[in-house]
């Protein structure tokens, strides 16, 4: 079974630029979630979807993030414009269902914003 | 938000031998779970154990188990028999019970293993 899919592993872009992360959860995997890792740091949900629809954007930095599920499979998270805090891992993790304990993570985006 | 405490930063020790990972957490619920993560550098996340609330007994799974003790709200890790490729950093995570509910992280302990 492949595990949880994220494209970019690493992104370097000047701050005011655009960037967008992709992840393909596990075959079957309703909840999708995204998290934001600083350096030295547990990682800090940014959005949990359910399908396609986003049941919890409360940590979302709304003014400069958005995030999309289309047809309730791949998820897209975009930054525009980025800064310099912003440079983390961003991880997407998938689950069964929301009742299902149990995330699996992909590798993560490693973005770096100069 | 329920917070988790990790205390140590980084930890080490010998291959062979038997260390503990501690965690702390705060809560006012009664029904939740508790979960160990491993981070390898190459950075994806393995759930290594699990513990529900509700159960007395402590996890355990081969060489890794838990000291749950609930009134204490602590939940510390023991990795017996260490294995080079125990090195990592390892995250203790809160998730309450029922439908959807997030998870949350502590800041990780780096584990060092010496061959």
């Amino acid at each position: 079974e492949a595990g949880v899919v994220q494209s970019p592993r690493y992104k370097i872009i000047e701050k005011k630029q655009p960037v967008a992360f992709w992840c393909n959860p596990i075959s079957g995997h309703n909840t999708l979630y995204w998290y934001r890792q600083n350096l030295g740091q547990g990682p800090e949900l940014l959005i949990r979807y359910e399908n396609e629809e986003a049941v919890d954007d409360s940590q979302l930095p709304k003014d400069r993030f958005s995030a999309e599920r289309l047809k309730g499979v791949d998820s897209t998270l975009k930054i525009q414009p980025a800064e310099l805090g912003d440079s983390a891992v961003y991880l997407c993790a998938s689950s069964l269902a929301p009742q299902v304990y149990e995330q699996y993570f992909g590798p993560g985006t490693r973005l770096t914003v100069t | 938000a329920q917070t988790v405490t990790q205390s140590q930063p980084e930890m080490s020790v010998q291959e062979a031998e038997t260390v503990t990972l501690s965690c702390t957490y705060d809560t006012s619920e009664s029904d939740y779970y508790l979960f160990w993560y491993k981070q390898p550098p190459s950075r994806q996340m393995i759930l290594v154990i699990r513990q529900e609330a509700y159960k007395q007994q402590n996890a355990t799974e081969n060489r890794f188990s838990v000291n749950f003790q609930k009134a204490a709200k602590s939940f510390s890790l023991k990795i017996s028999d260490s294995q080079l490729g125990d090195a990592a950093m390892y995250f203790c995570a809160y998730r309450s019970a029922g439908t959807g509910n997030q998870f949350y992280f502590g800041t990780g302990t780096s584990l060092t293993v010496i061959p």
